[in-house]
Formats: structure tokens, C-alpha cells, sequence
């Protein structure tokens, strides 16, 4: 089956400075990617996503990047505010989007 | 209502009891879809629903999982005869279009504790 996972469970920073969570997936079938913000108690929440056939999306703030050569994907968040504290999950899907597959999470702490 | 809404919110169960869980998706969402999420985990794709029928029930653990959603609209989770290991929180989405490239909305979930 496929796995995505990432490579640091907990992630501490100071509030303002950037933030670089990291994903690695093993299904190069993947077409689709998204990041995901989840908070107690929650439903995961979209941030962004971006589809195989780029390698960058900006968004407000965030930044996805894709390099399917060694099939990692990060995400940045600028100027990161206590409100961005949560579990972050990238999710990956095929052309179908039928079902993702979810890493385990990163959780980021912002320190005011 | 806006979102995706999933009742009850909290659920415990006795070892063996059968439970239901309900999930309410965005009006006119034609996709929906069922998740495990274990404590500390990502959740896991459980079945997907497009309109009433059932296109993919693969991640149904066993098969006291059934899931249903008769009109095209409130999905139910049931769990038969719980065990232990079932204990989790169960999420919902639902997605305007044929499967999910348009990015699911997800419901805060039913979390279960199974005694």
C-alpha cells in the first residue's frame, strides 16, 4: 500500500520566524498533493495543495513544494503566529481522488 | 448548515454494544467519504459513497463496519459488536464533485471509546 509519512513528529518555533514542515511519500502514482492543519477536536482543515505536474504553490502565508524525484514535499509558513499551533498532515491521492492517504502528522508548537 | 456535521460528538461504548454514527454532509455534495483516525495518527481512508452508491469500501476493517447512505445524502457509520480497538475518531467529508480533487470539507468527527 502506499505510505506517506513525515520525517519530524513535533516542531517548535518562535512566533514570527518561518516554519518548514516536511513529507515523504513512496507512491510516484500520486497526482495530487494537500496539506492539512488539524486542531483539537477538529476535522482536518485544508491549507493548500498543489498537483503533480508543479513543483511550487503560494498561498496566504504558505508555501507547498513538490519534487517528485525524491518524492518529498514541504510546507512553509511565513511569519508563523500562535494561531498556526496544530497537527500538520500531508495527504496524497491519485487522478481518481477517490481516497487519500494520510502521513501520521507533524505538531507545531508556536512559542509567543 | 455550512459545514459537515457529524453526531454524536463523544460516544462510549461496552465491549460488544453496536453503535451508529451519523454524518450530515454540505447540501448538494454528491461525494462522501469515511475516515478512521487512531490517537496520534493520520486518519484512514475507511469507504466512499458518490450519490447513494457505495464505489469503494476497502478500508472497512472487518466486517462490523457497515456503512450506508440510502438517498444520496446523511451517511451512517454502524459498528457492530465493538471491540477495544475500535476506539478512535471517526471523521466525515464530503466533496462537491466526483471524488476529491476539489479538496474535501471534513466534519469535527465522532470520537469513540469503546470499554
Amino acid at each position: 500500500g502506499e505510505s506517506v509519512g513525515l520525517h519530524l513528529p513535533t516542531l517548535s518555533v518562535q512566533e514570527g520566524d518561518n516554519s518548514i514542515i516536511n513529507c515523504a511519500y513512496s507512491n510516484s502514482a500520486s497526482d495530487y498533493f494537500i496539506w492539512y492543519k488539524q486542531e483539537s477536536g477538529k476535522g482536518p482543515q485544508f491549507i493548500i495543495d498543489i498537483r503533480s505536474n508543479m513543483d511550487k504553490r503560494q498561498g496566504q502565508r504558505v508555501t507547498v513544494l513538490l519534487n517528485k524525484t525524491v518524492k518529498h514535499l514541504s510546507l512553509q509558513i511565513a511569519a508563523t503566529q500562535p494561531g498556526d499551533s496544530a497537527v500538520y498532515f500531508c495527504a496524497e491521492t491519485d487522478f481518481t481522488g477517490n481516497q487519500f492517504y494520510f502521513g501520521t502528522g507533524t505538531s507545531l508548537t508556536v512559542i509567543p | 448548515g455550512a459545514g459537515v456535521s457529524q453526531s454524536p460528538r463523544y460516544k462510549v461504548a461496552k465491549r460488544g454494544q453496536d453503535v451508529a454514527l451519523r454524518c450530515d454532509p454540505i447540501s448538494g455534495h454528491v461525494s462522501l467519504f469515511w475516515y478512521q483516525q487512531a490517537l496520534g495518527q493520520g486518519p484512514e481512508f475507511l469507504t466512499y459513497f458518490q450519490n447513494e452508491a457505495q464505489l469503494d469500501k476497502s478500508g472497512l476493517p472487518s466486517d462490523r463496519f457497515f456503512a450506508e447512505r440510502p438517498e444520496g445524502s446523511v451517511s451512517t457509520l454502524k459498528i457492530q459488536r465493538t471491540q477495544q480497538e475500535d476506539s478512535a475518531v471517526y471523521l466525515c467529508a464530503s466533496s462537491l464533485g466526483v471524488g476529491s480533487l476539489n479538496g474535501y470539507t471534513f466534519g469535527s468527527g465522532t470520537r469513540l471509546t469503546v470499554v
